[in-house]
């Protein structure tokens, strides 16, 4: 039973393109995020929902839309790609809002040529 | 603004050696602490985390860390290491400010050799 599920798991593509990445969780979790993890491996969130409400939205292009259907689905939807968008992206959920441990879905390495 | 610096990029260590990955952070309201583990191609899990009572917490798998207030620190420790702790680990900060955020620090991969 995977708790924190991703779409697709790898994903190449070109410059200009539009792509979709799908996250999931089965844990019944109220609050999900965005974080995106580059080359070195510096991890920065990127969005937050809680509720299907997006409480935290930080510097991020405006290419970057997020949805989130319902508590338990956040998509992530990006416009334009450019190279400076290949990165790893991490899905991942928690129970409320507050200090909570957060579960992280596989990751989707995207790779923009 | 808050951050959190984790001090080492890389530690090497060789099996059954003690290990320490330090870590510091920066804020001047409540903290929460939590330290999490990437295994190669997986995701974060959590390692242990400090919200509030013991300053020292501990994890299933022998790790341990102390929150000090004072030199605002929640440096990561282990007695012995195994080749299986050979993972990226990862200081993370939530903060107490109305609008919960979770800052990481940059990740120190820990090597563990036999």
């Amino acid at each position: 039973d995977t708790a924190v599920s991703q779409t697709p798991k790898y994903l190449v593509t070109q410059m200009g393109n539009d792509k979709s990445i799908k996250c999931e969780q089965n844990l019944g979790h109220d609050t999900m995020y965005w974080y995106k993890q580059d080359s070195k491996k510096f991890l920065k969130i990127m969005f937050s929902y809680n509720n299907k409400e997006l409480i935290i939205n930080e510097t991020v292009p405006n290419r970057f839309s997020p949805k989130s259907p319902d508590k338990a689905h956040l998509n992530l939807h990006i416009n334009s790609l450019e190279l400076g968008d290949s990165a790893v992206y991490f899905c991942a959920s928690s129970q409320g809002t507050g200090a909570r441990e957060q579960y992280f879905g596989p990751g989707t390495r995207l790779t923009v040529t | 603004a808050q951050s959190v610096t984790q001090l080492d990029s890389q530690v090497p260590v060789f099996e059954e050696a003690p290990v320490e990955l330090r870590c510091n952070y920066s804020s001047s309201v409540s903290v929460y602490l939590f330290w999490y583990v990437q295994y190669p191609n997986q995701g974060l899990q959590l390692l242990l985390k400090y919200l509030s009572g013991s300053t020292l917490v501990e994890s299933i798998n022998g790790f341990e860390a102390e929150f000090n207030k004072s030199q605002t620190s929640f440096h990561l420790r282990k007695p012995s290491v195994h080749i299986s702790d050979t993972a990226e680990y990862f200081c993370a900060v939530t903060v107490g400010t109305g609008g919960f955020k979770t800052i990481f620090g940059a990740g120190t991969r820990l090597f563990v050799k036999a």
